[in-house]
């Protein structure tokens, strides 16, 4: 299964924009590229996802490298209910949601 | 509102003693799934259900049961045989178990287990 890596922690000021990178260099032509962010003691909430295009939705934009092989999650204005951690994750119409990997993420911390 | 209530939020049972925790949902999905969570890692998968009356181990199925008699209800049971089940325990659906269905989660039970 190809894999992300993210950084594990990153700090942004409030009100600011957030860049929150992820690399996924083995990523195969029929994987989608999804990000969940996870709030201190709740469930994980589904972000954006996207395929080979930016993307843009009420809670971010997604920005996909034109390889593909890398990927970013913009925050455009950070506020302090944006602190949480932030999962990449790639998924396909070729494996189940079973197969997915939710690893470490990147632990987002806003500063007042 | 749709969405996966999970109860109770916080759970505490002596060693030696099953425990269900609760998953039901109401947004019609076909798949569902339960996860564990320990403090400060991922998410691991227990057990997941495609359909009505069929469910398959996960990652980390030893000393969990679960059922799914019903579409809207996934219950995950800890028996005594599980090692280590003080974690947090995240149920989640979603409209197919095709990989680019998104998950939605409940809001997790916190099992404590001395």
């Amino acid at each position: 299964d190809a894999k992300t890596t993210q950084p594990n922690s990153m700090e942004s000021n409030e009100e600011e924009p957030v860049h929150l990178p992820c690399n996924h260099s083995t990523i195969s032509g029929t994987d989608y590229i999804h990000w969940y962010r996870q709030l201190p003691s709740q469930g994980p909430e589904y972000v954006i996802h996207g395929l080979t295009s930016n993307v843009n939705n009420r809670m971010a934009s997604l920005a996909i490298a034109e390889d593909r092989k890398s990927s970013t999650l913009i925050l455009h204005r950070a506020t302090l209910r944006d602190a949480a951690v932030y999962y990449c994750i790639l998924t396909s119409y070729n494996f189940g949601n079973e197969k997915l990997t939710f690893g470490t993420g990147t632990r987002l911390t806003i500063i007042p | 509102d749709g969405g996966i209530t999970q109860s109770p939020k916080y759970l505490f049972r002596k060693e030696g003693q099953n425990v269900t925790l609760s998953c039901e949902q109401n947004l019609n999905h076909d798949a569902m799934y339960w996860y564990r969570q320990d403090p400060g890692q991922g998410l691991r998968l227990i057990y997941y259900s495609q359909i009505v009356n069929d469910f398959q181990k996960g990652d980390i199925a030893e000393g969990y049961s679960v059922s799914r008699e019903k579409k809207e209800s996934f219950p995950l049971t800890v028996t005594s045989a599980q090692k280590n089940p003080t974690a947090f325990y995240l149920c989640a659906s979603s409209p197919s178990g095709t990989g680019i269905s998104p998950l939605h989660f409940g809001n997790g039970t916190r099992l404590t287990v001395t």
